[in-house]
């Protein structure tokens, strides 16, 4: 099983819809969640941090589901420049602040 | 605030030639990674290094894999002999002391191994 899961996609949406997508983890002990955006041949950039309570940036909501072992993403109001592969990066602190990083989520938003 | 510099951008060499990448983080940034991203998956850590220390390269091909920070601040990477299934996207990233909750990746290396 691989330590980070996720569904490759491609998740295609109408501009102004809603999607949300999923990503699980298998190592309990991780300690920090995390969603990059990566645009197609580009580097990986943070998009947003996912914290307990769950977080919202703007269109862009996070949530993180300890005892099922997933995080959430949630856009709003899709945009086309929304379209960008989506990467879970789960941090296990123990293992020195190691950074695991998902297989990405591909989003297409269409007009 | 210069970002991750990495040089060359693309590289196409043959099978069992050797190849070598370069890395300069962010100014300040002591820990520096190097990861290995196949065209469909996520990017997957080949070595952290901290300072001129290595953290983690359990990831890292050590028979035709090898990296170096000799001082702390660029970082090389170097395949001898390549391989087919090198051909990826080579990326460096840096991030500050506070620890590696974000990390600022550089362009990249576009590798192809014919």
């Amino acid at each position: 099983r691989k330590e980070v899961e996720q569904d490759p996609g491609p998740f295609n949406v109408p501009e102004g819809a809603t999607v949300a997508f999923n990503c699980t983890y298998s190592n309990s002990a991780s300690q920090s969640f995390f969603w990059y955006r990566q645009d197609c041949r580009k580097e990986p950039k943070l998009l947003m941090s996912v914290y307990s309570s769950g977080n919202e940036d703007g269109r862009f909501t996070a949530q993180l589901n300890r005892a099922s072992q997933y995080i959430s993403l949630l856009i709003r109001d899709s945009k086309l420049s929304d379209s960008a592969t989506y990467l879970c990066v789960v941090n296990d602190h123990a293992a020195g602040n190691k950074l695991t990083f998902g297989g990405g989520t591909r989003v297409l938003v269409k007009p | 605030e210069a970002g991750v510099a990495q040089s060359p951008r693309y590289k196409i060499i043959e099978k069992r030639q050797s190849v070598a990448f370069w890395c300069n983080p962010i100014s300040g940034h002591a820990t520096l990674y190097w990861y290995q991203q196949i065209l469909g998956q996520g990017p997957k850590l080949l070595i952290q290094f901290q300072n001129n220390g290595v953290v983690d390269d359990s990831q890292l091909p050590k028979d035709r894999f090898s990296a170096e920070r000799l001082k702390g601040v660029d970082s090389t990477l170097k395949i001898q002999p390549a391989k087919l299934e090198d051909s990826a996207v080579y990326l460096c990233a840096s991030s500050t002391p506070r620890g590696p909750d974000e990390q600022y990746f550089g362009p990249g290396t576009r590798l192809t191994v014919t």
